[in-house]
């Protein structure tokens, strides 16, 4: 089955700064490639997801990079502030058009520091 | 609109004891997943639902574990004789298929 590798697990960084989260996935049948905001005690939020067949998304200050062919993903966070502080997950999902599970990475704990 | 429920939030329990953790996905949603979160942890996967589909169960980590979805909705894990390995956090999510998952809340569970 899939295995999702997750660095680092702890992040720090000064507000202003930019962060990066490394993923790295297994199985080449892999598709879709979500990223997961948890806050302290709240549910997993979805902040941006790539498909396989784009190496690049952004929305605002975050952006996603997926290298299929070294399989591996990055979320990256510009201009971070404190409200950034949580834990992210990435995630990665198999199959096209149907339900699948999702695999995911074991975490990155994200402070930005004021 | 509604998003996803879970029922309880919070369940103590006694070792060897069963119980039930229930969930509403968003009306419409046709795929209903249930994860594992340990203290700390990522998600682990345990079973999924899909339309009227037979569900894929093969993240279910024992057979003291069940889940049954009724009418194409309400969804249903049962664990039965606790274990204190099985304190984690239960989450439930469902999408439109293959799209984003949005998650509930999660039942805290916690086995003396």
């Amino acid at each position: 089955g899939e295995n999702v590798e997750q660095h680092p697990s702890t992040l720090s960084v000064q507000e202003g700064d930019s962060a990066v989260i490394k993923c790295t996935y297994s199985d080449s049948a892999s598709n879709y490639f979500p990223w997961y905001k948890q806050e302290l005690g709240k549910r997993p939020q979805l902040i941006i997801d790539i498909r396989s067949n784009v190496g690049e998304k952004k929305d605002q200050r975050i952006a996603v990079t997926l290298n299929k062919t070294a399989k591996h993903f990055s979320l990256h966070i510009t201009e971070t502030q404190p409200e950034d502080s949580a834990v992210y997950f990435c995630a990665a999902q198999m199959g096209w058009g149907s339900a699948r599970q999702l695999t995911f990475g074991s975490g990155t704990q994200l402070t930005v520091l004021p | 609109g509604a998003g996803v429920s879970q029922s309880p939030s919070n369940k103590v329990t006694e070792k060897g004891k069963d119980v039930e953790l229930r969930c509403d996905p968003i009306s419409g949603h046709t795929a209903l997943y249930w994860y594992r979160q340990s203290l700390g942890q990522g998600l682990e996967f345990l079973i999924y639902f899909q339309g009227n589909s037979a569900p894929d169960k093969s993240g279910l980590p024992s057979d003291r574990f069940s889940a049954e979805r009724t009418g194409g909705s309400v969804s249903t894990l049962t664990i039965q004789r606790t274990q204190q390995e099985d304190s984690a956090v239960y989450l439930c999510a469902s999408s439109t298929g293959y799209n984003e998952q949005f998650f509930g809340p999660g039942t805290r569970l916690t086995v003396l």
